[in-house]
């Protein structure tokens, strides 16, 4: 079966700091990996998603960015932290035009 | 207009009542629809795929209607443990996600 992990379940960081989230899946092969920020009390906006190796897509203009260096990772990143960044970040695999299964989600809070 | 439109509730019921709430998308073109629940402070689960003949899992009901481009969710006898967000999501190139309707169960 499929599995997804995530770490690390939560995080404080200062602005100004770098991030690096990373997500990982097991039990599939080429899948559509999805990062996703949900802010409180908000929908699930996707940020982005690759459908392979090196292959990135930006939904919305942000001051994150996101690799896939491995089939089954995918890595979400950040040069400079704003506080605008704090939210729920879940990485999420799916097959395309299906559903989509989340991890565990990282909760990151920017002071 | 969002993509993707739910009454964020909260919808508040006694144990055993039976709730409903739709959600409604602006693609006609869409090609398939779920329902996550997400619980506080976790990630969205899928509950159910939704079919276009409508499909039924345990109390839980789920119907397209495409003529007025909405779906939605029926809870029967209504537990305590149904408490949580329900979001709607629906894919045309992307799934989109609804904000979620908000289910309080109360003993």
């Amino acid at each position: 079966s499929q599995t997804i992990h995530q770490w690390p379940a939560t995080l404080v960081q200062p602005v100004g700091s770098p991030l690096s989230l990373e997500c990982t899946v097991e039990g599939t092969s080429n899948p559509n990996l999805y990062w996703y920020r949900q802010a409180a009390g908000r929908g699930l906006q996707l940020l982005f998603y690759s459908v392979g190796i090196g292959q990135i897509s930006s939904e919305v203009p942000q001051n994150l960015s996101a690799s896939r260096p491995q089939d089954r990772q995918f890595i979400l990143s950040s040069k400079k932290l704003l506080l605008s960044d704090s939210g729920f970040y879940l990485c999420a695999w799916g097959l395309p035009q299906e559903t989509q299964y989340f991890g565990p989600g990282t909760r990151l809070l920017v002071l | 207009r969002k993509e993707v439109e739910q009454d964020p509730g909260p919808f508040n019921v006694p144990e055993g009542a039976t709730v409903a709430f739709n959600c409604t998308y602006s693609n006609s073109a869409s090609q398939s629809f779920f329902w996550y629940r997400q619980d506080c402070r976790k990630e969205p689960k899928l509950l159910m795929s939704v079919y276009s003949s409508g499909n039924e899992d345990g109390r839980f009901t789920a119907q397209l209607n495409r003529a007025s481009q909405y779906i939605s969710l029926l809870i029967r006898d209504s537990k305590l443990s149904d408490s949580a967000t329900y979001l709607c999501a629906v894919f045309d190139y992307k799934l989109s996600f609804g904000a979620g309707t908000t289910v309080t169960v109360r003993a």
